[in-house]
Formats: C-alpha cells, sequence, structure tokens
C-alpha cells in the first residue's frame, strides 16, 4: 500500500462532461502529481503541485485543471470531455524533494462515452 | 520528447531465466528509477540510481548507467511468475521539477 489514495476508481461518463477526480497524498507528503496513462502508452505528465502551490506544468489541456488544497489533497478537473480523454489518471506523491521516488495511487480509470 | 525509450516493449521468458530490459534517454539527468506496474494498479519504485553511481543492486535487482551513452538496464535474475508486470525507467532531468517515464518493457514469466 503506497499510502496514495485516489477516488473514484472508475468514472464512466459521456463527451462534453465535466468530471473531478481526487487524489490524497501519503502522509508528510507535500507534492502531488498526475500523470495520464493512455493503453499502451507511457505516463504522460500533467501537472505538479508542492504544498498548495502549482510547481510544474506538462502536457495539460487547456480544458484540464488541479489544484492542491490546505489538507494537501488534490483535485483533476476535466471538462469537455472528449473520447481521447479515456485513460487512466494517477496521482503520485512524493516528499517535495527534486527527483526523489514517487508514490503512486492505484489510479482513475476514465471512460468517455 | 523528453520521454526516455525501454527496449525491448515487450519480453516473454521462463521461469527461473534473467529478464533484461534498457531504458535510453536524451538529456542529461540527475538521477534514473526504476517503477513496476501491475497491470492497472499504481506503479511501484523498485530502485534509484543516481548519475555519479555506474551499477546498483537490490535483491535479485541489478541496475546499471552509462551517461556517456545515456542508457540504462535493469536485470532481474533467477525470474519468478510474480514478477510479470510492466517496467518504467524514469529521469531525473537536470533543470526539470518532475519525473520523465519511458514507454515501458511488459514482462511476461513463464511458469
Amino acid at each position: 500500500d503506497s499510502g496514495v489514495t485516489q477516488t473514484p476508481k472508475h468514472l464512466i461518463t459521456a463527451t462534453g462532461q465535466r468530471v473531478t477526480l481526487r487524489c490524497s497524498p501519503r502522509s508528510g507528503d507535500l507534492s502531488v502529481y498526475w500523470y495520464q496513462q493512455s493503453l499502451d502508452q507511457g505516463l504522460q505528465f500533467l501537472i505538479q503541485y508542492y504544498n498548495g502551490e502549482e510547481r510544474a506544468k506538462g502536457n495539460i489541456l487547456e480544458r484540464f485543471s488541479a489544484q492542491q488544497f490546505p489538507d494537501l489533497h488534490s483535485e483533476l478537473n476535466l471538462s469537455s470531455l472528449e473520447l481521447g480523454d479515456s485513460a487512466l489518471y494517477f496521482c503520485a506523491s512524493g516528499g517535495g524533494v527534486r527527483g526523489s521516488p514517487l508514490h503512486f495511487g492505484n489510479g482513475t480509470r476514465l471512460t468517455v462515452t | 520528447s523528453q520521454q526516455g525509450e525501454e527496449d525491448p516493449q515487450a519480453l516473454s521468458i521462463q521461469e527461473g531465466e534473467n529478464a533484461t530490459m534498457n531504458c535510453s534517454y536524451k538529456t542529461s539527468i540527475n538521477n534514473l528509477q526504476w517503477y513496476r506496474q501491475n497491470s492497472g494498479r499504481g506503479l511501484v519504485h523498485l530502485i534509484l540510481i543516481r548519475s555519479n553511481e555506474r551499477e546498483k543492486h537490490s535483491g535479485r535487482l541489478r541496475v546499471t548507467l552509462d551517461t556517456s551513452k545515456k542508457s540504462s538496464s535493469l536485470l532481474i535474475t533467477a525470474s519468478r511468475a510474480a514478477d510479470t508486470a510492466s517496467y518504467f525507467c524514469a529521469t531525473d532531468q537536470t533543470g526539470a521539477n518532475n519525473l520523465f517515464f519511458g514507454t515501458g518493457t511488459r514482462l511476461t514469466v513463464i511458469p
């Protein structure tokens, strides 16, 4: 058990809709990272937060947004969903030291129909 | 792309054999990490090797790093069926704030 909790585990929704994915980091970790994993693809980095502040941005679409709250949990909001957004979305947490190992949740599997 | 690339994409071996997978990357790094992912689950960190290290061991895992060739290899000795998973390398690149993951090697160990 990594200590990182992601909800929901599965999400099925229609094109054009908006969803929110939630992540609670491992106790003591200040950083939260979001990654997208499409079928047979590697992990695409979306965004990182550290102690409530955005620290790094990757290939995150404008339709996607995220935030980290004072209690350090994070939410990833996906709007105007398209079929191509169907993927596994992972949250990972770390202590905030650059290059330190990450602890991953088990992901949210999003299916857009 | 800043991602690494694993080779081979898929590997199938018999239980007891050794499995070797390779990772190549394009930029200078501070460290390189290997992760394992069981089907549909989150990634689990296996081992980290720093840019000034050439080899590291952890149990049945052996990792090498050649920064001049920008490549790393992961060797799993005496493989077990439970080692069946996808394996990813991830690089902590100089000047970046996040890890960049490769595309993974899918390992199947046949009992």
